[in-house]
């Protein structure tokens, strides 16, 4: 059961444009979105979260924009750059009772930003 | 380099042989994460450590997998009798908050490769 999906296995943008990565998620107990970026042979890096009470949070060259009603939330990296080239899982945890906080991945969108 | 390590970053084995990976966290960091990726996936949680304790596994992980944080400080993942199922790249991260409010940080990776 993929809570978290990620339905672009890969995206191909100008040097310059916008890169616009796409999650959708099915848990509607996620109370906190986050991605990464990983590049080859290294581990995942965080970039940028959004709590589930806000619609969006920017930080740079980076905004994510949550839309919970469609439980949809997205990437926007405005202008894009060639070291933006990796790959970029969404995330997103809740609390429930009991259990430890932790983080659900989808499957994860290839950036390819071209000069 | 004060990130989280991990060791060995590959290892190659026959099927039915026991392997062990270790993770030393970032020091101040009292919660340990495994996650386990294969080709394709994010990665996927496996188990929880606050400290020394085990808080918590997830249902990936079979009776043959074992892991331990002696002391709240590194831990180990040992698999045994390995399956080629097995074969994926063994993500250990740390925190000192709860991931859904902070970052983990990411080891490079232990790949497994059961032939």
């Amino acid at each position: 059961d993929q809570q978290v999906k990620q339905n672009s296995p890969s995206l191909s943008v100008q040097e310059g444009r916008i890169s616009i990565l796409n999650c959708d998620y099915t848990n509607s107990m996620f109370d906190y979105f986050l991605w990464y970026k990983k590049y080859p042979a290294e581990g995942p890096t965080f970039l940028i979260s959004i709590s589930s009470i806000k619609d969006k949070n920017e930080d740079g060259r980076f905004t994510v924009f949550l839309n919970k009603s469609a439980k949809h939330l997205s990437l926007h990296i405005v202008p894009s750059q060639p070291g933006d080239s990796a790959v970029y899982f969404c995330a997103a945890s809740w609390v429930a009772a009991g259990t430890a906080s932790k983080l659900t991945f989808g499957t994860g969108t290839r950036l390819q930003v071209t000069l | 380099d004060t990130g989280v390590s991990q060791d060995p970053r590959h290892k190659i084995t026959k099927r039915g042989q026991n392997v062990t990976f270790r993770c030393d966290p970032i020091s101040e960091h009292n919660r340990l994460y495994w996650y386990r990726q294969t080709l394709g996936q994010g990665p996927e949680f496996l188990t929880y450590f606050q400290n020394e304790a085990q808080l918590e596994k997830s249902r990936l992980l079979s009776d043959r997998f074992s892991a331990e944080r002696p002391k709240g400080s590194f831990s180990t993942l040992e698999i045994q009798r390995t399956e080629q199922g097995d074969s994926a790249m063994y993500l250990c991260a740390s925190s000192n908050r709860d991931p859904g409010t902070g970052e983990l940080f990411f080891g490079e990776g232990s790949r497994l490769t059961v032939l």
